[in-house]
């Protein structure tokens, strides 16, 4: 079976910090791992994805994940933080059969 | 280039009351589709998944049906609402092979 844990609800920074939303993950065979992000009231929109090679994978408004094998995680990162990164996120996995598994969602807010 | 389309985008039904949420997909061919249900603004469940017309997969037993009538469009379906069918539901399509889901800007169903 394979399932994403998103261990926090929420995360707050202030503005210019960096950002760091927690990911880990349990697949049998290669893990193919995707965070999304989502406006209120909207479709959610892809961000990054990691299928294989580099375990630092750059994606789209700066945002960057890192993968990590033996920990079993896939966070996401952005070295600083815009109050317009707002928004609730999602960590997935895709299983063989091209089934994808969301995570619960961590909401991040980000302050002036 | 590829877009999805979802309608309508708000909805309010009677407990009992039928139910179609329909999806297309413009752009591209044999896509895989998917129904998803975001309740309380968080956690994805995924609903039903299809490779091709005519073949779904559910992926838990509940009071929604889907059916995939021509290559491009998925309708998700119920014949008697009940209260906890409310939620904001997300069609998505893939192309398999590692690729990510795009999503549409989902239908928001109030059941009362």
């Amino acid at each position: 079976a394979q399932s994403v844990a998103q261990p926090e609800d929420q995360v707050n920074v202030a503005e210019g910090n960096p950002l760091t939303v927690k990911c880990t993950y349990s697949v049998s065979g290669n893990p193919y791992l995707f965070w999304y992000v989502q406006y209120p009231n909207r479709g959610l929109q892809f961000l990054l994805k990691y299928i294989t090679g580099d375990n630092l994978v750059k994606g789209s408004y700066g945002f960057e994940a890192e993968f990590n094998k033996s920990q079993t995680s896939f966070h996401l990162k952005k070295p600083s933080a815009l109050v317009s990164d707002s928004a609730l996120y999602f960590c997935a996995v895709r299983n063989n059969f091209n089934k994808f598994y969301f995570g619960s969602g961590t909401k991040l807010n980000v302050k002036p | 280039s590829q877009t999805i389309h979802q309608w309508p985008a708000t909805l309010v039904q009677p407990v009992g009351s039928p139910l179609s949420l329909e999806c297309t997909v413009e752009g591209t061919s044999n896509p895989n589709l998917y129904w998803y249900r975001q309740a309380a603004g968080r956690g994805l469940q995924l609903l039903f998944y299809s490779v091709g017309i005519g073949q779904i997969s559910s992926e838990v037993p509940q009071n929604l049906s889907a059916s995939r009538p021509q290559d491009r469009q998925f309708i998700l379906s119920s014949k008697k609402l009940l209260l906890s069918d409310s939620g904001f539901y997300l069609c998505a399509w893939g192309t398999g092979a590692g690729g990510e889901l795009f999503f549409g800007e989902g239908s928001r169903l109030t059941v009362l």
